[in-house]
């Protein structure tokens, strides 16, 4: 079956540090591919997708992620961490090709330190 | 606030009873989408309207029921409710093409208890 798999529950940083949120994904053909971040009692906000082009795709909030075909990884990653980025992050794909509903990994929560 | 709507914020309810909840999507937007998130499943869609029109079926179920009116406004409607429904409904909303095509925009969602 196809999946998306976040591999942490729990990723620990401190400010300013460079962090990384995992996902690698098993999608048949071209995978669509999305972050989303849910602050506490707060709907799901879009940051980034890939769908084709670039492996580098820039984001909201200085959020990037690379998509990498040979290793089937699209991580979430930001230069230096704020204490505003904790949060629960959720890396999406679309399970049948087209824009219908998503498919969530599990979710990471990201904890930054001060 | 990313221009989605829903109502109510909380339901408390019971066994056996039946609940609407309600979404309205950013203006503009054609599609609008419907998950239930819980500790135990996580996040799982259930539904999709496109303008009007049922286009996509996730894992919902046959108590559950939605639809989408003219003015692109939805409803999700819950049925025979058991306690295992008791979760976070959001509802999301997309536009067809352009910049955004594909993004999904959340609502703040409604938090259901079923006691």
């Amino acid at each position: 079956a196809q999946s998306v798999a976040q591999p942490e529950d729990q990723v620990n940083v401190a400010e300013g540090n460079p962090l990384t949120v995992k996902c690698t994904y098993s999608v048949s053909g071209n995978p669509y591919l999305f972050w989303y971040v849910q602050y506490p009692n707060r709907g799901l906000q879009f940051l980034l997708k890939y769908i084709t082009g670039d492996n580098l795709v820039k984001g909201s909030y200085g959020f990037e992620a690379e998509f990498n075909k040979s290793q089937t990884s699209f991580h979430l990653k930001k230069p230096s961490a704020l204490v505003s980025d904790s949060a629960l992050y959720f890396c999406a794909f679309f399970p049948r090709g087209g824009a219908d509903g998503l498919t969530f990994g599990k979710g990471t929560h990201l904890i930054i330190q001060p | 606030d990313s221009g989605v709507t829903q109502t109510p914020k909380h339901l408390i309810t019971a066994t056996g009873q039946r609940v609407t909840l309600r979404c309205s999507p950013r203006s503009g937007d054609l599609s609008v989408y419907w998950y239930q998130q819980s500790l135990d499943q996580g996040l799982q869609f259930l539904i999709q309207y496109y303008n009007g029109e049922e286009r996509a079926k996730g894992n919902i179920l046959e108590r559950f029921s939605a639809q989408q009116f003219p003015d692109l406004h939805s409803e999700l409607n819950l049925s025979s409710l058991e306690l295992g429904d008791s979760a976070l409904y959001f509802c999301a909303s997309s536009a067809y093409g352009g910049r955004q095509a594909y993004e999904q925009y959340f609502g703040p969602g409604t938090r259901l208890t079923v006691t």
